[in-house]
């Protein structure tokens, strides 16, 4: 079956470094692959969409790669802030339809002033 | 613009009592509708999705159940609760194939 990987563990980070978070996933061949960030009590919120012809997107602070041979997603938030700390999820569509998506348990990220 | 409302916030149920969650969608139609359950700590688990009124896909075989009466309304339901249901329930919506999910504010359902 699909699975998707993310670190378990929180990451702590201090104010303004680069925060990278990784996606592995196995067993399938995504047409696309998105981010979340889910706030504590909160529904996730959309932050961006690759699909697997692009290595690379950007959106402000964010920068998503995609290495469809590595099976692997890099999630970057430069310039961290405190207000970045939340938990981020990545998702790809496990079908050919297009509308089955299944979520990794994302990771907790801290950033300290 | 478009929104989706989700009731109620916080429900405390029996077990083996009944369940009714509604999802409404504003300023859209025709969206794929979802449903998703994340356990206390984990991800989110794809319960069931719908791409038309009446077309429903059963992701997890369990006691639960759903309905899309009309376009934008989709509905969770159970006849007899499970202390295994408790969780937080989510709805979202999407344009289409190969867009984002919107999800709604969610439902944090304790069966006790």
């Amino acid at each position: 079956s699909q699975k998707i990987e993310q670190n378990s563990e929180a990451l702590n980070i201090q104010e303004g470094k680069t925060a990278t978070l990784t996606c592995n996933y196995t067993n399938y061949s995504p047409a696309y692959l998105q981010w979340y960030r889910q706030d504590p009590g909160r529904g996730p919120v959309f932050l961006l969409l690759i699909r697997e012809n692009e290595k690379e997107k950007r959106k402000e602070r964010l920068k998503v790669t995609f290495d469809t041979t590595l099976k692997q997603s890099l999630f970057h938030i430069t310039a961290s802030q405190p207000a970045d700390s939340a938990t981020y999820l990545c998702a790809l569509d496990v079908d050919t339809g297009g509308f089955k998506t299944i979520f990794g348990a994302g990771t907790r990220l801290f950033v300290k002033a | 613009s478009q929104t989706i409302h989700q009731w109620p916030a916080t429900l405390v149920q029996p077990v083996g009592s009944p369940l009714s969650l509604e999802c409404t969608v504003e300023g859209t139609s025709n969206p794929n509708l979802y449903w998703y359950r994340q356990a206390a700590g984990r991800g989110l688990q794809l319960l069931f999705y719908s791409v038309g009124i009446g077309q429903i896909s059963s992701e997890v075989p369990q006691n639960l159940s759903a309905s899309r009466p009309q376009d934008r309304q989709f509905i969770l339901s159970s006849k007899k609760l499970l202390l295994s249901d408790s969780g937080f329930y989510l709805c979202a919506w999407s344009p289409g194939r190969i867009n984002e999910q919107f999800f709604g504010p969610g439902t944090r359902l304790t069966v006790l």
